[in-house]
């Protein structure tokens, strides 16, 4: 089984801020990763496939780059309402994998 | 609108059944894969089995085959999990979600439902 390693566990930043999330996989995914945001009591949202690819409707401050077992989400100036987890998950094997998340916290 | 609603969660025993339903709408249903996907209270989320379009061909996480059967009926656009055998360690809530691509095999969930929780203790 793939294993997706996300740092930092948690992130503190303050609005307006530059996060940048890192994901890890334990052997090559190619470029199949996506990368998903969660707010409390919410559905995870699609942001990122294949690596670099914006979902439907996803601003442009937020940005995937990376591919065989090192990629990164990158949220370019942080709004009050992107502070939630953030997972990864990778399709390149199976079982599909997801990171255990980052928390991205104001600080 | 596409839209996910699952139904079916609830308070059962160790060893008990359960079957979820994840009622679709706002796309052609049939066009794409379907999968499940859980999380357990405070953890992170764990994909647990998916199936096609079709309906003829499915795929599970190890921790669940055996016991989960994932299902379709595309004349009703739903989909479906069976659950039996349930352990302590399947509480969580679980997400039916929509594949990204049509034609596609769990490569990324665009589209979720709201949940439904399944509690297993006696």
């Amino acid at each position: 089984e793939i294993v997706l390693t996300q740092s930092p566990a948690t992130l503190s930043l303050s609005p307006g801020e530059r996060a940048t999330l890192s994901c890890r996989a334990s052997q090559s995914v190619s470029s199949y990763l996506a990368w998903y945001q969660q707010k409390p009591g919410q559905a995870p949202r699609l942001l990122i496939y294949d690596a670099s690819n914006r979902a439907t409707g996803i601003p442009a401050r937020f940005s995937g780059s990376g591919s065989g077992t090192d990629f990164t989400l990158t949220i370019s100036s942080l709004e009050p309402e992107d502070f939630a987890v953030y997972y990864c998950q990778q399709r390149n094997y199976w079982p599909r994998t997801f990171g255990q998340g980052t928390k991205v916290e104001i600080k | 609108e596409v839209q996910l609603l699952e139904s079916g969660g609830g308070l059962v025993q160790p060893g008990g059944s359960l079957r979820l339903s994840c009622a679709a709408s706002g796309f052609t249903f049939t066009s794409y894969a379907m999968s499940w996907v859980r999380q357990a209270p405070g953890k992170g989320l764990e994909w647990v089995s998916v199936i096609s379009g079709s309906g003829d061909t499915t795929k599970y996480a190890d921790s669940v085959k055996g016991r989960f059967t994932i299902s379709r009926d595309n004349s009703k656009n739903t989909l479906y999990l069976q659950m039996n055998s349930l352990r302590v360690e399947d509480t969580a809530v679980y997400y039916c979600a929509k594949d990204h691509y049509s034609s596609a095999w769990a490569y990324a969930f665009d589209i979720w439902g709201q949940g439904t929780m399944v509690t297993v203790s006696s």
